[in-house]
């Protein structure tokens, strides 16, 4: 069964650091383009960052500079490194893998794991 | 800043057919943006309908259809049942790496 699930959310002040984890199964992880998108409560979805297989990196403009976007392979983990948080970075974030390589979309998402920014 | 666009609420009876869109605020959504779709319910993860613009993604019922209508993306629900009551959100490939979601749509059947 293709998997995705996230860890390492918890609580942290504003200002720290805090790096959430994606762990893969059921599938070739480094063949996949990934993604993190986040959800604050009440609020939309938002794109945070993507990798591809080569470990291009990309990000929009509000988490760009702060958020670090990375892969293990031989782990099948994705990961995240947030820092200078803010309370608008509060939200639940998820991983998601792209589709294939010549389509632009996501097909598989994790459940989530909750980032709350807050002193 | 590029902003993608969906109506905030949405309400079809059962049954009925309802047509949600994805637009943007400069500009045509076209196929070279690959719309897709995704449906969430409260306190779940997003689930994918639709991708490429029309595609369905695999279990996905043939009543939800995706197309271009005019300058957008289209997400259209036929015979709209109690369960498709969801949010629902289209995401643009915007080039060069970057993705735009849109705000979303609160889909209600009543």
């Amino acid at each position: 069964e293709v998997q995705l699930v996230e860890s390492g959310g918890g609580l942290v002040q504003p200002g720290g650091s805090l790096r959430l984890s994606c762990a893969a199964s059921g599938f070739t992880f480094s063949n996949y383009d990934m993604h993190w998108v986040r959800q604050a409560t009440g609020k939309g979805l938002e794109w945070v960052s993507a990798i591809g297989t080569a470990g291009d990196t990309y990000y929009p403009g509000s988490v760009k500079g702060r958020f670090t976007i990375s892969r293990e392979n031989a782990k099948n983990s994705l990961y995240l490194q947030m820092n200078s948080l803010r309370a608008e970075d509060t939200a639940v974030y998820y991983c998601a893998r792209r589709g294939s390589w010549y389509n632009y979309y996501m097909d598989v998402w994790g459940k989530g794991t909750t980032v709350t920014v807050s002193s | 800043q590029t902003v993608v666009t969906q109506e905030p609420s949405f309400s079809v009876s059962p049954g009925g057919t309802v047509t949600l869109t994805c637009g943007l605020s400069s500009g045509s959504v076209s196929t070279s943006y690959y719309p897709s779709w995704y449906q969430q319910t409260p306190g779940q993860a997003p689930r994918t309908l639709i991708y490429s613009t029309n595609t369905r993604s695999s279990g996905v019922p043939d009543r939800f259809s995706g197309s271009i209508l005019g300058n957008k993306a289209a997400l259209t629900i036929a015979g709209a049942q109690a369960d498709d009551e969801s949010d629902y959100y289209c995401v643009l490939y915007m080039g060069s790496g970057i993705w735009v979601f849109g705000g979303g749509t609160k889909l209600t059947v009543l």
